[in-house]
């Protein structure tokens, strides 16, 4: 899940494990939510992206759900490797006009071989 | 480049000096944004530029923080009287913005360290 201050909540797993990131957020009206992986000294990249309209999409190894009636987001990633190791941030689109993404305080995900 | 360029990648000013962070968006792309990422935090929304339309502003925290964006491509974040609260990694990304959510391409980012 998300948090506050400096210090990420980070999720340790073992190499080929399964692992599952969690995100709440906040508006009930935001209608696209979306995951990036950002590694030190990178930019964030895109992993998966879910419409409102949807409660789950996958991906090569990576699977989102959404829970619009607790306001859940999810990321599973399958056969988890070394080079998965990153901070994961959800972020949501609360305006529907246009693409201003509000991002939570991410998730470092540690990998060990 | 294919990618979402910024430059520098580092910055190092003293305290009460000006500067400029440059972001130029993938081609093509209508939609700019800055985003502010302080140490071991989420992305702080600043500025977003969309075709002619006037700019959203609404994230720049103090009226030192401006941006411009020329011909509707390269964009310029400037920091007037920088502080040391405003070190950071200033992150510029791009998209096509077709309305109702769109993907955003990121740069690797500005590091700003303010002494």
């Amino acid at each position: 899940g998300e948090s506050v201050g400096l210090h990420l909540p980070t999720l340790s797993v073992q190499e080929g494990d399964n692992s599952i990131i969690n995100c709440a957020y906040s508006n009930s009206a935001s209608d696209y939510f979306i995951w990036y992986k950002q590694e030190s000294g990178k930019g964030p990249q895109f992993i998966i992206d879910i419409r409102s309209n949807m409660d789950k999409r996958q991906g090569q190894r990576v699977t989102v759900l959404l829970n619009k009636t607790v306001k859940h987001l999810s990321l599973q990633i399958a056969a988890t490797q070394p080079g998965d190791s990153a901070v994961y941030f959800c972020a949501e689109n609360r305006n529907s006009g246009y693409s201003t993404l509000t991002f939570g305080k991410g998730t470092m995900l540690l990998v060990s071989p | 480049g294919a990618g979402v360029s910024q430059s520098p990648s580092n910055k190092v000013t003293e305290k009460g000096k000006d500067v400029e962070l440059r972001c130029d968006p993938i081609s093509g792309h209508t939609a700019l944004y800055w985003y502010r990422q302080s140490l071991g935090q989420g992305l702080e929304f600043l500025i977003y530029f969309q075709g002619n339309s006037a700019p959203d502003k609404s994230g720049l925290p103090s009226d030192r923080f401006s941006a411009e964006r020329t011909g509707g491509s390269v964009s310029t974040l400037t920091i007037q009287r920088t502080q040391q609260e405003d070190s950071a990694v200033y992150l510029c990304a791009s998209s096509f913005d077709r309305g109702g959510g769109e993907k955003l391409f990121f740069g690797s980012g500005t590091q700003l360290s303010v002494l």
